[in-house]
This record gives C-alpha cells, sequence and structure tokens, in this order.
C-alpha cells in the first residue's frame, strides 16, 4: 500500500542552525502538507501546498519556514534558524485532493534543537 | 477559527468494554476526521465523514452536521486499541485539531 515518508526519523539540531526536513508524498496526490506537534501537546497546521505554491499557511509558517518541492517526488520543509521552541515532532501529509479526502501521514520527523 | 473540543481527555477501560469518545466543533466543515495516534507518535487516519456514519471493522463513526458533533465507538475494546485518539475538522486546506483522548484498554 503507498505511503508517506519522511526523513530523518530525528534530527537533532543547535539553535540558529538550518534544517531541512524531508517527505515522499503518495505519488498520486496533488496537495501536501506539514503540521507539528509539540511534545504534550496537540498538532497544529503549518502549510498546504497545491501546484507549486502555498495554498494556505498559519501564523506559526513564519518568514523562517520554507516549504518546496524540488523534483516530482520530495516535498521539504525549511527552518532556516531553528529556535529551542522550533522542537517538535513535524508531520507531512499528502491527499489526493483538497478536505473531501482523506489526508495521509507520515511517520513524522522528530526534530530536537539544542 | 475553529474550536475542535474532545471529551473525555482520557478513558481507561477494561476488554471487551463499549467506548464513546465525542468531539465537538464550533464553526461549519467540509469534513472531520478521526486519527489515530501510537504512542510511537505515528498517526493513523481512520475515517473521514461529512454525513451520516462510517463503520470500519470494531469501530464505528457518527457525525451530527446540524449539532456540529461526532463520536467515534469501538466496540469489544482490545488493549491494542490503547491509543491517543484525535478528532480533527477542516473548513479549507488546513485541519484543526483536537486535543487528543488518551485511551488506555487493560486486559
Amino acid at each position: 500500500e503507498p505511503e508517506v515518508t519522511q526523513t530523518p526519523s530525528h534530527q537533532v539540531t543547535q539553535m540558529g542552525q538550518e534544517v531541512i526536513l524531508r517527505c515522499v508524498p503518495i505519488s498520486n496526490h496533488l496537495y501536501f502538507y506539514w503540521y507539528r506537534q509539540i511534545l504534550g501537546q496537540k498538532v497544529e497546521f503549518l502549510v498546504s501546498f497545491y501546484n507549486n505554491e502555498i495554498s494556505e499557511k498559519s501564523e506559526i509558517f513564519d518568514d523562517q519556514f520554507s516549504v518546496e518541492r524540488p523534483d516530482g517526488s520530495n516535498f521539504t520543509l525549511k527552518i532556516r534558524s531553528t529556535k529551542l521552541e522550533d522542537s517538535a515532532m513535524y508531520f507531512c501529509a499528502s491527499s489526493e485532493a483538497v478536505s473531501s479526502y482523506e489526508q495521509y501521514f507520515g511517520p513524522g520527523t522528530r526534530l530536537t534543537v539544542t | 477559527k475553529n474550536e475542535v473540543e474532545q471529551s473525555p481527555q482520557n478513558l481507561t477501560a477494561q476488554e471487551g468494554e463499549f467506548i464513546t469518545i465525542n468531539c465537538s466543533y464550533s464553526v461549519g466543515i467540509s469534513a472531520l476526521h478521526w486519527l489515530q495516534q501510537h504512542p510511537g507518535g505515528g498517526i493513523v487516519s481512520l475515517f473521514m465523514l461529512s454525513s451520516g456514519k462510517k463503520k470500519h471493522g470494531r469501530l464505528i463513526a457518527t457525525i451530527n452536521i446540524q449539532e456540529k458533533h461526532s463520536s467515534l465507538h469501538i466496540t469489544a475494546s482490545h488493549p491494542r486499541d490503547s491509543a491517543v485518539y484525535i478528532c480533527a475538522v477542516n473548513s479549507g486546506y488546513a485541519l484543526n485539531f483536537g486535543k487528543g483522548t488518551s485511551l488506555l484498554v487493560t486486559p
């Protein structure tokens, strides 16, 4: 069964460093999402992406964050200068179409900023 | 912003019990999702509902659009059902999540 994959599973970085989290969505899906979950808190929406552009973003998704689909398969989330409060689990998801269709989640990347 | 409230926050049940988790939301939606998150952190989609009722194995999800309320039922619960169950709604691109219900099923 097709699945969303994410790499790495765990990333440790120092404050101020740039990180890139990678996702490979399901191949025929058109909509891509990033979510984050700070330990002990609820999952929060970051950004959605369709047709090579951001379709919606939350207040969390500030200028430190960017997303890209550099080729036909990868979908990346970049954090330019990490802060301690960026430590969280980051989930990528994809869906065939917006809102009316199920979102399929990747296993997550645990980001630890020290 | 759509406020999503789940109850109960925590639930302990004995194996075999019938379990109900509730979700309410504040603004009209196009779809509601029930998700399962295991201790390892991965999220699995259980149901996506826009009306009525869906059943998959021992899991049943219902939604009442007029009352802005959904329930997830687990029949004949089993220890392997222990997980966090999350309700999420979307009215556009974003999913807005509840805080989750932590379920522990004991043998």
